[in-house]
Parts: C-alpha cells; structure tokens; sequence
C-alpha cells in the first residue's frame, strides 16, 4: 500500500531534549516535506527536500533540522525542544515539487513541557 | 510573500443544502490549487485539484472553480451530508525549484442533520 509513514504518533518529552521524527515512504516520490498545524495558522512549511541531500527552508525553520540521505526517509530533528514547539507535525510527500498532491503522514502529535 | 487567504474559517449548513468556501492567493504565477479534507484527529487529504488552465472542475458532489483574473478559487459541495463535517484546506502553488504549497488557514464545516 502507498503511504507515508511517520513515527512516533504522540510524544511528551522536556524542555532541551533532543528528539526526532521519522518519516517514510514506499512510493519513490522526490519531494518530501515537513509541516506543523497550530490551531488558527493552518499548515505551515518547516523544510523541505526536492531530493536526496537536497533540503531547504520553509516558512518556520526555526529550531529544526532535516536530513535527506535516502530517498524514502525524511526526520525531523528538534535538538533543543521548547514548549512552542508543541503541535501537530505532518510529514507529506509529491512525485515532484508542489504541483502534485501531497499524500500526508499520519501525524505527529507533539507535547513538550 | 505567498499567501492565501481562506474564508469562512467556521462555517455550518443543514444537510442536503450548498457550502462554499473561497480562496484568494497573492502570486499571479501559482498554477495548482489543491484542495484538502481533514477529518477530525486524521491526516489531511486530497479531494480535488484544478490547474491553471482548467476554470473549472467536478467530482460527483464536489467542484472546483478557479477565476485567475481576480486571483481566487472557490470548493462548492452541493447536497451536504454530515460525513462531509471536517476541516477544509485550500493550497496553491506555483511549482518550479521551490515546489512549495502555500495552504489557507482552513475552514471547519459543519453539516447538521
């Protein structure tokens, strides 16, 4: 089945400790992207990746990092977790760039106190 | 910058009648508007998309019509059921290099019965 798979569902974890998310899928696609939903602010870009070793910038990088070693994988990394970092985290991917449908992950429900 | 703006952010119609929702998007080059579906604690889906040169699209009870001129996009659902209650988001892009999806805020439909 296509789909993009992310890891872990919830997290509750502590101010400074480093974290990540994982994302995968089986669907060959090449771009990948990392998203938070806040309530009121709709989906917001953290990163994104075009392809492999290939990442940049979305509208909120701040305070994450991304590696895109394979092609299928995609983490989020928060090296130093603070609680506005606490929201809904999607993972989504396209066959190419923004002009094709994204297939979304199943989300990330963060908390961090 | 990018931006959409989405309207409604609530809206609450009775079963059986229309609902719109509209979309204004600033950059005169986007040229793919998707628009997506996210039921309550799920992952956002496709429902429909429309590309630039199509001004309109349909698909079954749901339809996409897009007037480039004025910059705006609008979902119509005709004869509403309450399976249809969820939280409606619209995007655009412009793909190229950056292949991003600028999404509205969203809007929370409710079909009463």
């Amino acid at each position: 089945e296509a789909q993009v798979t992310q890891n872990p569902r919830y997290l509750i974890t502590v101010t400074g400790k480093k974290l990540t998310v994982t994302c995968s899928q089986n669907m060959n696609h090449e771009y990948m992207s990392w998203y938070r939903q806040d309530p009121g602010l709709g989906l917001r870009q953290i990163y994104y990746s075009m392809n492999v070793e290939v990442t940049d910038k979305g509208d909120v990088p701040e305070g994450y990092k991304v590696s895109r070693k394979e092609k299928r994988n995609f983490p989020l990394i928060l090296e130093s977790p603070s609680p506005n970092q606490t929201s809904l985290y999607f993972c989504a991917s396209s066959l190419f760039s923004g002009n094709y449908g994204y297939t979304f992950g199943s989300g990330t429900r963060l908390t961090v106190v | 910058g990018e931006n959409v703006e989405q309207h409604p952010s609530t809206l609450s119609v009775q079963e059986g009648d229309s609902a719109v929702i509209k979309c204004t998007y600033s950059d005169s080059a986007s040229n793919y508007f998707p628009w997506y579906k996210q039921e309550l604690g799920k992952r956002p889906q496709l429902i429909i998309d429309i590309r630039s040169n199509v001004g309109e699209k349909k698909d079954q009870r749901i339809a996409v019509t897009l007037n480039k001129t004025a910059k705006h996009f609008s979902l119509h659902i005709t004869e509403t059921q309450p399976e249809d209650s969820a939280v409606y988001f619209c995007a655009a892009s412009k793909g190229g290099n950056t292949g991003k999806l600028i999404f509205g805020q969203g809007t929370t439909l409710q079909v009463k019965p």
